[in-house]
């Protein structure tokens, strides 16, 4: 079963603007991360975002996490051609044998108009 | 180094087949994993293996799944009589994290994925 649900299911954006995506989830977690991935590749990871902290940044990409609203959202600023993906949240919460297991959103799909 | 390969890239299968996909981890990983994607779905998870120990297969659909990893490193997930339902992509993940040994994860580093179709 799917953790997350992300938000908007599709975005299209000029490049050059900024693009926000959000995720909410529903169960206590260790941390949260974000993927990025391109049509018929793998995921790729993006960014990790513990459950004590509430902001993150990585180059172009800021996140924020809300553990009171089970909320995350994703920023990509000065969005790029090549930043055209589907974008997945995944919560990390450790399984009943020890071993922590991402559980993915259904994803965002990031579309970068030139 | 290399990172996490797959193969096949593609596979069709005619339903009641029975199919091998393979995982290479990048090099001294401990942990690897599989997920299941459904078209247009995040990834589902379907089993952990920490070295040559699976100690989670919770994620595992139905009896007709298998893995294993029987040396460590290479893993293979093998489907049994194949059904249309099994038709997704099939991603293997790696990380050098030891679950249970500490409250922080590593990185899992993904595979291109095994897109399996089903006739």
């Amino acid at each position: 079963s799917q953790q997350g649900e992300e938000d908007p299911q599709a975005l299209s954006i000029q490049e050059g603007e900024n693009a926000t995506m959000n995720c909410s989830y529903k169960t206590s977690i260790n941390n949260l991360q974000w993927y990025r991935q391109n049509s018929g590749r793998g995921l790729v990871h993006l960014i990790l975002i513990r459950s004590n902290e509430r902001e993150k940044h990585s180059g172009r990409l800021r996140v924020t996490l809300d553990t009171s609203k089970k909320s995350s959202s994703l920023l990509i600023t000065a969005s790029r051609a090549a930043d055209t993906a589907s974008y997945f949240c995944a919560t990390d919460a450790k399984s009943n044998f020890g071993n922590e297991k991402l559980t993915f959103g259904t994803g965002t799909r990031l579309t970068i108009i030139p | 180094g290399a990172g996490v390969s797959q193969s096949p890239r593609y596979k069709v299968a005619k339903r009641g087949q029975d199919v091998a996909l393979r995982c290479d981890p990048i090099s001294g990983h401990v942990s690897l994993f599989w997920y299941q994607q459904a078209l247009g779905q995040g990834p589902e998870f379907l089993t952990y293996f920490q070295n040559e120990a699976q100690l989670d297969k919770s994620g595992l659909p139905s009896d007709r799944f298998f893995a294993e990893r029987p040396e460590g490193s290479v893993s293979t997930l093998k489907i049994q009589r194949t059904q249309q339902e099994d038709s997704a992509v099939y991603l293997c993940a790696s990380s050098s994290h030891i679950g249970g040994t500490s409250f922080s994860t590593d990185t899992q580093y993904f595979g291109p994925g095994t897109r399996l179709t089903v006739l």
